[in-house]
């Protein structure tokens, strides 16, 4: 069956723009994570949706970051005013339901803002 | 700071070598997760360990968790060049509710 899509794959954007990057989740996985990975820091957290409950924006850095999930499936993380420590690559996963449930990572985007 | 932090960071051995990763910390787990993670590619789940002191083995690769809960390790037996990856560890973190806190990873190549 279909993984998780991520899309772009790779986005280049200039300091100062917006930028919007979109994960469609596994059919029926009502848990979607969104997750930064960049050079020297590793994995980090950003936001998890569950179902229709309010999303847990615990990890996003700064309110340039923010997400919405539409319709308990598709989920758009956006990046307001582009940094260049924005530069990562934005992974995104869904589970059937909350950890433990086993997690599925999309192939991710990789943004460079310059 | 890291609430995981693994061991080494960067691996090259030669086909048919062993290896052990570390991950450690210094917070209790409820469990412990292991990915695979190739380039170009998310993390892909190997295993989750739950029971402290408990022992997993899925092929030529043995995990642990520590009796603590603190620690796991994982141990590749006869090494093969399509074992190369970045190994993350990641747990169920105390302030980040459902959602996994990662070791930095180590990157291990094994060469023919």
């Amino acid at each position: 069956g279909a993984g998780v899509s991520q899309s772009p794959s790779n986005k280049v954007t200039e300091k100062g723009k917006d930028v919007e990057l979109r994960c469609d989740p596994i059919s029926g996985h009502t848990a979607l994570y969104w997750y930064r990975q960049s050079l020297g820091q590793g994995l980090e957290f950003l936001i998890y949706f569950q179902g229709n409950s309010a999303p847990d924006k615990s990890g996003l850095p700064s309110d340039r970051f923010s997400a919405e999930r539409t319709g308990g499936s598709v989920s758009t993380l956006t990046i307001q005013r582009t940094q260049q420590e924005d530069s990562a690559v934005y992974l995104c996963a869904s589970s059937l339901e909350l950890f433990p449930y086993e997690q599925y990572f999309g192939p991710g985007t990789r943004l460079t803002v310059t | 700071t890291q609430l995981l932090e693994q061991s080494p960071q960067f691996l090259s051995i030669q086909e048919g070598e062993n290896l052990t990763v570390y991950c450690n910390s210094s917070s209790v787990f409820s469990s412990l997760q292991w990915y695979r993670q190739e380039p170009g590619e998310g993390p892909v789940l190997l295993v989750t360990v739950v029971t402290g002191g408990e022992v997993k083995k899925l092929k030529r690769l043995t995990f642990q968790f520590g009796d603590a809960r603190k620690d796991s390790s994982l141990h590749i037996t006869a090494a093969q060049p399509g074992d190369t990856g970045l190994y993350l560890c990641a747990g169920e973190g105390p302030n980040s509710g459902y959602a996994l806190n990662f070791g930095k990873g180590t990157s291990l190549l094994v060469t023919p």
